[in-house]
Formats: C-alpha cells, structure tokens, sequence
C-alpha cells in the first residue's frame, strides 16, 4: 500500500539556519502531497500542498518541491526562526472508496534555539 | 478563518465505559474524517463520512467505534467500551470537496486517557 517516510527527529538548530526535512513516497498513481505543522498543544495545520509532478508548494518561507523522479518531497527554510519550533508532518492523499483520506508520515520534531 | 472545533479537549474516561467526542466541522465543507495518533506514533487514519454514512474505514475502526453527525453541525465518535490502547489523541478534519487536492482541515484534537 501507500506509505509516506519521513527523517527521523528531533532536528536541533540554531536560528538563521538552512532546514531541510527529507520526505520520501511510496504510492500508486499521483497522489496530492502536503506538509502539516503541529505547534505545541495545537492541532495540524496545512503548511502547504503540491498536487502535481514539479509542483513547488511554499509557505511561510517553507518550500517543497514534488520529484516524482525520486518520489520525494523535502520540506525546506532558508533561515529557521524560534517560532518554527513544532513537528512537522507529511502526508500524501491516498484515494479510497469514495474519498481520500491522508497517510501520514511519523513526524519530524523541529527545535531551533536562540 | 472558519476552524474546525473539537470538544472536550481532555478526556479522562475508566476502561469500559463509552465515550463520545464531538467535532464541528466548518460549515460548508462535507466531508468528515477522524484519526487518531497514539502518543510518539504516527497519525492514522480511522473512519471518512459523506452524506450522512461511512464512505471508508480503516481496520483499527471495528465494531467498538460509531461516528454520527445528529444535526446540521456536530460530527460525533463514540467509542463503546473503552480499551486501554484506545488512549490517544483524536483529531477531526473536514474538507470542501473530496477531490485529491483539496486539503482536510484539522481541529486541535482531543486526548483520550483511559484509566
């Protein structure tokens, strides 16, 4: 079946520098691909989504770029800051009977210190 | 912006008793989900509904598990006799529309403890 696989965490930074969290996919067909964050005590939200082969979805100062080539979609920032401190999950839309529901990655934990 | 909400936020239950999580969803949207992540797991998906029924479920949903949207606005999950490995946090999500591209809109979840 479809998969998702994430980098394993935490990842610890220092603020100002380069983030890159590696997603890779396993799927049949073309899924949508999104990234998640989950800030401490709150819910998922949608960081940003791709929903075709070269698709670059940015947000934030977030990118990913959606290689269907090497079935991948890395989450990357130029310069993280304090704030960005969260998990951050990927997800691919896996198509259903009917709808499609999310397969998620195990999250990756993110802390950029002062 | 419209958010789904998710009721209570913690919920402290004894093995064995039901409970019921409730979930609004944002208005227009039509498609409702739940999953559930087990603390340090990842996210799985449990149950989709559309047009008042199930559309898929996974097979961590068996026959313990009951969704229900009772009126124009709730969106419902009702565990029966409560296990310990049952003790996660639950999430709602809703979408627009069920087309592949179209993002699912999460609550903030609500952390099930089973004593």
């Amino acid at each position: 079946g479809n998969s998702v696989t994430q980098m394993e965490g935490p990842v610890t930074l220092s603020e100002e520098a380069f983030l890159t969290i590696n997603c890779t996919y396993t799927a049949t067909g073309y899924p949508s691909l999104f990234w998640y964050v989950q800030y401490p005590g709150e819910g998922l939200q949608l960081l940003l989504k791709a929903t075709k082969a070269d698709d670059k979805g940015s947000n934030k100062g977030f990118e990913a770029t959606y290689r269907k080539e090497t079935t991948s979609f890395h989450l990357e920032k130029g310069s993280v800051q304090v704030s960005d401190s969260a998990v951050y999950f990927c997800a691919l839309s896996d198509r259903g009977s009917g709808t499609y529901k999310y397969i998620f990655g195990t999250g990756t934990r993110l802390k950029v210190l002062a | 912006e419209p958010e789904v909400t998710q009721t209570p936020s913690h919920q402290v239950t004894q093995m064995g008793q039901e409970v019921i999580l409730r979930c609004v969803p944002i208005s227009n949207h039509l498609y409702f989900y739940w999953y559930r992540q087990i603390l340090g797991q990842k996210v799985e998906f449990l149950v989709s509904f559309y047009n008042n029924e199930i559309s898929e479920k996974s097979e961590i949903f068996d026959d313990q598990f009951s969704v229900e949207r009772p009126d124009g606005s709730n969106f419902t999950l009702k565990i029966r006799s409560t296990k310990l490995e049952d003790s996660a946090m639950y999430f709602c999500a809703s979408s627009q529309s069920r087309e592949s591209n179209q993002p699912q809109h999460f609550g903030d979840g609500t952390r099930l403890s089973i004593l």
